[in-house]
């Protein structure tokens, strides 16, 4: 099951310009966190941010968290080319008897051209 | 320090046969994570282990398996495959349980013919 759903599906940019994706989720979570992956190969890990904290910043990434609204996102700027990548979102999901799991969403292709 | 590695990284098998996937966690890491993943459905998980426990499953039919071993090492296993089983399958692990950042191997890429 999606807990996490990116907005927009795609997004194409010029390089220099910001990028901003989102996410909502459906339940309560503990963390949401932001990963990127390169076509075809793994997911990298970006940041993490704690259902308690409203905003964080690693380099020129910015993501903030809005529980209230169940909804994170993210913020890259000056964007570079090698930038272009699918940014997703994951929160960790109840399955069941306090067993968690981290379930992403399907994820925001970020094209920035040069 | 060497990152999660996962054999074979390509693979071409027929409907019908099984496979096994192979995937070493980063050292010191006990818990390994099992994705699938799809154009059409994302990423979709399958299983966690953590200190040869399977801890979670996801919603997939018993053809999919999983173990892991003292080592912390994980294989899953697919028998009687299908053409839907075409994918990439993403092994991940962490230091505790996999609720927090998780760190991916490159991935096995399955074709299924």
């Amino acid at each position: 099951s999606q807990q996490g759903e990116e907005d927009p599906q795609a997004l194409s940019i010029q390089e220099g310009e910001n990028a901003t994706m989102n996410c909502s989720y459906k339940t309560s979570i503990n963390n949401l966190q932001w990963y990127r992956q390169n076509s075809g190969r793994g997911l990298v890990h970006l940041i993490l941010i704690r259902s308690n904290e409203r905003e964080k910043h690693s380099g020129r990434l910015r993501v903030t968290l809005d529980t209230s609204k169940k909804s994170s996102s993210l913020l890259i700027t000056a964007s570079r080319a090698a930038d272009t990548a699918s940014y997703f979102c994951a929160t960790n999901e109840d399955s069941g008897a306090g067993s968690y799991q981290l379930t992403f969403g399907k994820g925001t292709k970020l094209s920035v051209i040069p | 320090k060497a990152g999660v590695t996962q054999t074979p990284r390509y693979l071409i098998k027929t409907r019908g046969q099984q496979v096994t996937l192979s995937c070493s966690p980063i050292s010191g890491h006990r818990s390994v994570s099992w994705y699938q993943q799809t154009p059409g459905q994302g990423l979709q998980f399958l299983f966690e282990y953590f200190s040869e426990t399977q801890r979670n499953k996801g919603n997939f039919p018993g053809r999919f398996s999983g173990r892991q071993f003292s080592n912390s090492r994980s294989e899953m296993n697919v028998s009687t495959l299908e053409l839907g089983d075409s994918a990439l399958y993403l092994c991940a692990s962490s230091w505790g349980l996999a609720t927090g950042e998780l760190f991916f191997g490159e991935g096995s890429r399955l074709t299924v013919l």
